[in-house]
């Protein structure tokens, strides 16, 4: 199973961008790596995911490095709602008995100070 | 309605009690999913049904039983829990469990969870 590691918490100035890494070093030919956010007490939300190349959509941006082993998640204009923990996941391949695994790790806790 | 509901939100009971967690959704999704998340600890999956039939069981204890009577339906039934069982309980549903990862396929929506508190 791939793991990712990424820092326990990171501080991030309001209206500046935040960058959230993740290794995953073990990451296999064709398993994605997805990131999900956790506000305090709710569930936790999707932001972005990808295989290779780098992804933008209306939260955040994902920068995949070429060899894959690591990847940045980028909030461009942080906020203070943006306070949360964030999951970088290895999302396990089917045929290895594990399909349908997102398996969460530790996560990095973003406070966003104003 | 792309939201995952579940009830109730809080839940209190005694160790010798049943008692029932409710989710459900009606995106169409194939795969629905219990999550277990202690104080300051990621979530931890328990249980994965796709199309309606129990898929993965990470070994959790029988005290929990889980239920998926349609597609838009996930039940957690609970007896005879312990207290160390307290926890926020998290359902999701994606389009399918495949790890062949259709792009956006694999997606998870969460909903809020339920606060279980065994005394």
């Amino acid at each position: 199973d791939a793991k990712t590691t990424q820092p326990t918490s990171m501080d991030c100035a309001e209206g500046r961008a935040a960058n959230l890494p993740c290794n995953h070093s073990t990451i296999s030919g064709n398993e994605y790596v997805y990131w999900y956010r956790q506000i305090h007490s709710q569930g936790p939300q999707y932001i972005i995911h990808g295989l290779k190349n780098n992804e933008t959509n209306e939260m955040a941006s994902l920068i995949i490095t070429e060899d894959r082993k690591s990847s940045t998640l980028i909030l461009p204009h942080a906020t203070l709602r943006d306070t949360a923990v964030y999951y970088c996941i290895v999302r396990l391949r089917n045929g290895s008995g594990n399909t349908g695994k997102l398996i969460f790790g530790q996560g990095t806790t973003l406070q966003v100070k104003p | 309605d792309t939201e995952v509901t579940q009830t109730p939100k809080h839940l209190v009971m005694g160790m010798t009690n049943k008692k029932s967690l409710k989710c459900e959704q009606h995106m169409g999704h194939r795969a629905m999913y219990w999550y277990k998340q202690k104080a300051k600890k990621p979530p931890e999956l328990m249980f994965v049904y796709s199309y309606e039939k129990l898929s993965i069981n990470e070994s959790v204890p029988s005290r929990f039983s889980p239920e998926c009577p349609n597609s838009s339906l996930l039940n957690l039934h609970l007896h005879a829990l312990q207290p160390e069982d307290s926890a926020l309980y998290l359902c999701a549903s994606s389009q399918d469990s495949s790890g062949r990862a259709l792009s956006g396929a694999n997606v998870l929506t969460f909903g809020a969870g339920s606060r279980l508190t065994v005394l």
